[in-house]
């Protein structure tokens, strides 16, 4: 049973656009969410993350969103460039829960087109 | 600056074998992970560690096992190799606690034939 969804395996979006990923959690002791990146080869790194004290976090052309009633959060970036392009994890932790990790989405593949 | 550093990058085994994937880091964290990523599925967890001499299971520890003996390493066992554990394996680190970065290393890359 994924604890987290992220339902689209792929986005496509023209550059200078808008990219909107959305992520779905079903845990509602998560409470604290995160965004990585990962490029081919790589490992991932981190993008931005959020409390759930929170509904918004904004760095630079990154801002995350969360929308605790709905279970729901989601990436924008604003406008969209080329080395966007990358696979984007969800990522959920339950700071009560221990030091046992994040859970984490199957991804979603975000291809900036020129 | 190293980060985390894991090896090897890619190793094929035969079936029944069994190998030691590497990973230390060199930032002083106290927290350290293993994460398995099968194609098309996100990250999942093996093992974790929050301090020398501690571990613990995580989400899929069946067929691994692991060691902190220090606070810079933590191997990754895989004992009689199936062609299930064909994934790639990601160590990560952290200084710990929600709000502090998990860094993840560059990857390896296991198939079991």
């Amino acid at each position: 049973d994924q604890q987290v969804k992220q339902n689209s395996p792929s986005l496509s979006v023209q550059e200078g656009r808008i990219s909107i990923l959305n992520c779905d959690y079903t845990n509602s002791m998560f409470d604290y969410f995160l965004w990585y990146k990962k490029y081919p080869a790589e490992g991932p790194t981190f993008l931005i993350s959020i409390s759930s004290i929170k509904d918004k976090n904004e760095d630079g052309r990154f801002t995350v969103f969360l929308n605790k009633s709905a279970k729901h959060l989601s990436l924008h970036i604003v406008p969209s460039q080329p080395g966007d392009s990358a696979v984007y994890f969800c990522a959920a932790a339950d700071s009560g829960g221990g030091a046992d990790g994040l859970t984490f989405g199957k991804g979603t593949h975000l291809i900036i087109q020129p | 600056n190293a980060g985390v550093t894991q090896t090897p990058k890619f190793r094929i085994l035969k079936i029944g074998q069994s190998m030691t994937l590497q990973c230390t880091q060199d930032m002083n964290h106290n927290y350290m992970y293993w994460y398995r990523q099968d194609p098309g599925m996100g990250l999942k967890l093996i093992y974790y560690s929050v301090g020398a001499g501690i571990t613990d299971k995580g989400e899929v520890p069946n067929g691994y096992n692991v060691s902190r003996s220090t606070t810079e390493d933590f191997p990754l066992r895989l004992e009689l190799a199936a062609p299930s554990q064909t994934s790639v394996y990601f160590c990560a680190s952290s200084r710990g606690g929600l709000g502090n970065t998990i860094y993840f290393g560059e990857g390896s890359w296991l198939t079991v034939v």
